[in-house]
């Protein structure tokens, strides 16, 4: 059972917009900045999005991440096959004292 | 290239031990923070342990604390995790990731990660 909650699965046609929430606590999402990894299956993850809304270099602007209260959400616009794969947020847990994953959200592009 | 290459994997019987490896290039590697994240199969990410550049901090989850011990050789340009006791539940892929260096526990290079086993 992981420290983040997201849902297991989203889907969108091709075009469309999905979101994707992750919801946490005081100790963790709240207090800390959020960071969001894309994960294609059978590979390392990569860093999609940082201190809850920042891409770095090279991730396309259709990627965007923001965080009220307890809650950080990724959104992904104009959804492009490439897009499959499974996303995983993370934040820093205070109480934990260590980093802390979300279980997971699989993209799907119907 | 810059990269991340983890070695050392592979099948271990329960209450044994193994050394993980990861290699670092084209980076100044005794400059950033460092951490073992695992996947088991089918599953999310699990943060195990962090070291900070000089080696002098670690950090590690209850899952692994007392069993697992993070190091790292910068002349060497190398981060190792020995873990010890193992346990069927330690099964899982373990990839080296490299912190971001802006002090929010983003990690902005990973390896492709290296598959440990955990059976009789």
């Amino acid at each position: 059972q992981s420290v983040l909650t997201q849902p297991p699965s989203v889907s969108g046609a091709p075009g469309q917009s999905v979101s994707i929430s992750c919801s946490g606590s005081s100790a963790n999402v709240q207090g800390n900045v959020v960071n969001w990894y894309q994960q294609i299956p059978g590979g390392a993850p990569r860093l999609l999005i940082y201190s809850n809304n920042k891409r770095p270099s090279g991730v396309p602007d259709r990627f965007s991440g923001s965080k009220s209260g307890i809650t950080a959400s990724l959104a992904i616009s104009g959804l492009q096959s490439e897009d499959e794969a499974d996303y995983f947020c993370a934040a820093r847990d205070d109480r934990l004292k260590g980093v802390v994953f979300g279980g997971g959200t699989k993209v799907t592009v119907l | 290239e810059v990269r991340l290459v983890e070695t050392g994997g592979g099948l271990v019987q329960p209450g044994g031990s193994l050394r993980l490896s990861c290699e670092g290039s084209e980076f100044p590697f005794s400059s950033y923070e460092m951490n073992w994240v695992r996947q088991a199969p089918g599953k999310g990410l699990e943060w195990i342990s962090y070291i900070s550049s000089s080696g002098g901090v670690k950090n590690y989850a209850d899952s692994v604390k007392g069993r697992f011990t993070i190091s790292r050789d910068n002349a060497k340009s190398a981060l190792y995790l020995e873990m010890n006791s193992l346990r069927v539940e330690d099964s899982a892929v373990y990839f080296c990731a490299r912190d971001s260096g802006l002090l929010i526990d983003a990690f902005n290079l990973w390896g492709q990660g290296t598959k440990v086993t955990v059976s009789s």
